[in-house]
């Protein structure tokens, strides 16, 4: 039972357009979400976040939409840069008795490859 | 800075074999947690603690056990290695509530 879905394995896109990384939830009890990006052989590293009491969230180049009714959220790059090639993982966590942001559940990622 | 340090970062073990990942975090985090990424899989969490003498299992726990006897370390045990726990370990830090998890560099682990 995938909680987080990132249905898109990968994306290529060119330098200086947009990138848009969509991932969607399922539980509904989700109330935190997470972008990370990962090169290879090193550990995730955390871009941006969003809580559901907000629909947006912006950070530079990075914005991080929210559509609570549809369970699915977004992640926005403008402009794409080729330093942006990496996996993007979206990751979930919700107050399932207080302790559960303790505990991410993450998509399966997406390769994004920006051609310069 | 350290931030979320992990030992070792490669491994080979034989099927039947024992070993501890090390990971240890100097921010002073409460919360800890073990993740392991499989191909095509994402990352799935094994074990995380709220806070020194309190842990609690993840998606999937079995064959591995932890315990968390310090704010800064939480150690990984793999009781008796199986090929299917050849992965990429990663353990995680953050200071709890809707706050982002730091995580360290990983350990390749391939079980023989």
């Amino acid at each position: 039972d995938q909680q987080v879905k990132q249905n898109s394995p990968s994306l290529s896109v060119q330098e200086g357009r947009i990138s848009i990384l969509n991932c969607d939830y399922t539980n509904s009890m989700f109330d935190y979400f997470l972008w990370y990006k990962k090169y290879p052989a090193e550990g995730p590293t955390f871009l941006i976040s969003i809580s559901s009491i907000k629909d947006k969230n912006e950070d530079g180049r990075f914005t991080v939409f929210l559509n609570k009714s549809a369970k699915h959220l977004s992640l926005h790059i403008v402009p794409s840069q080729p330093g942006d090639s990496a996996v993007y993982f979206c990751a979930a966590s919700g107050d399932a008795g207080g302790t559960s942001y303790g505990k991410l559940t993450f998509g399966q990622g997406t390769i994004l490859t920006v051609h310069p | 800075n350290a931030g979320v340090t992990q030992t070792p970062k490669f491994q080979v073990l034989k099927t039947g074999q024992s070993m501890t990942l090390q990971c240890a975090q100097d921010m002073n985090h409460e919360y800890m947690s073990w993740y392991r990424q499989d191909p095509g899989m994402g990352l799935r969490l094994i074990h995380y603690s709220v806070g020194a003498g309190i842990t609690d299992q993840g998606e999937v726990p079995n064959g591995y056990n932890v315990s968390r006897s310090t704010t800064e370390d939480f150690p990984l045990r793999l009781l008796s290695a199986a090929p299917s726990q050849t992965s990429v370990y990663f353990c995680a830090s953050s200071y709890g509530g809707k706050t982002e998890a730091f995580f360290g560099q990983g350990t390749r682990l391939t079980v023989v």
